[in-house]
């Protein structure tokens, strides 16, 4: 099992642009998040989904999309990149009520937005 | 929201000491996670638990539901153990609140 997959695993972009940062899944979890951290702060829940065709806003959505077309894929699309959003990025999946480590995550994608 | 606050933000200890890293929240909770994130590397999940104790080899977890209070117990700390311990809660099932996570380094 591949787990929790995310790419890139670090992009820089300028101000302006526009990015779509992958993440796949293999373990058929129907919960499926994506956070940014930034340093000395906890992790912050951007979009989360919890089943094909369903989405919703975390605490930090402004100035992204997400999109949930099968159990597997949670894309995370940055529309007009801001400083803003320099971050790591990391996406998440469970499979709520089951196991004893609750939450795979992704290795992370580390943006730069210059 | 869930407020969630770990303690201590840092940590040195030397190899061998037992180590304890605390987490309090400020509502009730359906679970709660302990995480490791090494230094440059991804996020692991070590705990999930929503009452009494756990553990897993040298890691230890524990939940006191009344006082909103869990603790990360380490024995016999190694160098490898040297990372960031996050605690998360979650009471809804669909995301987790995190921490800021404490600095664990321990020295040989």
């Amino acid at each position: 099992n591949a787990g929790v997959t995310q790419t890139p695993k670090f992009r820089i972009l300028k101000i302006g642009q526009s990015m779509t940062l992958q993440c796949t899944q293999d373990m058929n979890h129907n919960y499926m998040y994506w956070y940014r951290q930034d340093p000395g702060m906890g992790l912050k829940l951007i979009y989360y989904s919890v089943g094909a065709g369903i989405t919703d806003k975390g605490e930090v959505p402004n100035g992204y999309n997400v999109s949930r077309s099968t159990t597997e894929d949670f894309p995370l699309r940055l529309e007009l990149a801001a400083p803003s959003q320099t971050s790591v990025y990391f996406c998440a999946s469970g499979l709520q009520g089951q196991g004893n480590y609750g939450y795979t995550f992704g290795s992370g994608t580390r943006l730069t937005v210059v | 929201k869930n407020e969630v606050e770990q303690s201590p933000q840092n940590l040195t200890a030397q190899e061998g000491e037992f180590i304890t890293i605390n987490c309090s929240y400020s509502v009730g909770i359906s679970a709660l996670h302990w995480l490791q994130q090494h230094p440059g590397g991804g996020i692991v999940s070590l705990f999930m638990l929503s009452s009494g104790k756990k553990k897993h080899g040298r890691l230890i977890a524990t939940i006191n539901i009344q006082e909103k209070h869990s603790s990360l117990h380490i024995t016999a700390s190694h160098p490898r153990d040297s990372a960031v311990y996050i605690c998360a809660a979650t009471n809804s099932g669909y995301a987790l609140n995190f921490g800021k996570g404490t600095s664990l380094l321990v020295t040989p």
